[in-house]
């Protein structure tokens, strides 16, 4: 059984530009969620989706969007990136529709940095 | 609005020591509760998770928390520490609102 697996493990952006993440759900996840890790901070959600609609979200701009495909993988876009949008972004995939009640399984992360 | 509050940033104890790591809760409903572990440069883990059912829960790797309604606490514990125990510990609270806070974090340094 695979894991959750994330891509890029780390990326470097500037002000402004735009960025995607990408993150394959554990086999059988028909749900994902995304949060944020600020260093020295715990993780803030900052979206669910689940097959392939948009399912909750936390206190983020719209700049912050998602994808779930039909095989529930998934994509966090962010837009204008900001200083502040560096963090460590973590996916997480769940087997059913219970908001965060369901074990969550996360992924080692992506770590962005904004210059 | 629910929230989490772990008490202690750091907590250093010595290898075979009791290890307790404080967390409370504030919910409006009765709350999901869940520790995390996450070792350096890696994803979270789930220690054990809190869903109405028995008060005790004993999780992964020798760990167990007891929910207290009275205190609004959801401490974790385990009897001996190890050194392989040495990372940061996550307290969180969810509830079918599709959303789910994190605490801040707690540090666990175990001594030789």
């Amino acid at each position: 059984e695979t894991g959750v697996t994330q891509s890029p493990t780390h990326l470097i952006k500037t002000r402004g530009q735009q960025v995607t993440l990408r993150c394959s759900s554990q086999s059988g996840h028909n749900t994902v969620s995304w949060y944020q890790q600020a260093l020295g901070q715990g993780p803030q959600f900052i979206f669910q989706y689940y097959r392939e609609e948009e399912n909750g979200r936390g206190n983020f701009p719209p700049r912050f969007s998602g994808l779930q495909f039909p095989n529930y993988s998934s994509e966090l876009n962010v837009n204008a990136l900001e200083l502040d949008d560096s963090a460590l972004y973590l996916c997480a995939s769940s087997a059913g529709l219970a908001g965060h009640t369901d074990t969550q399984y996360f992924g080692p992360g992506t770590r962005l940095t904004v210059l | 609005a629910q929230s989490v509050t772990q008490l202690g940033s750091h907590v250093s104890v010595s290898e075979g020591a009791l290890v307790l790591l404080r967390c409370n809760y504030s919910s409006s409903v009765p709350p999901y509760l869940f520790w995390y572990v996450q070792y350096p440069n890696q994803g979270l883990q789930l220690l054990l998770k809190y869903t109405s059912a028995a008060t005790l829960v004993k999780g992964i790797n020798g760990f167990e928390a007891e929910f207290k309604k009275s205190e609004t606490s959801f401490h974790l514990t385990k009897p001996s520490a190890h050194m392989s125990d040495a990372a940061e510990y996550f307290c969180a609270v969810s509830s079918n609102n599709n959303d789910m806070r994190f605490g801040a974090g707690t540090r666990l340094t175990v001594k030789p």
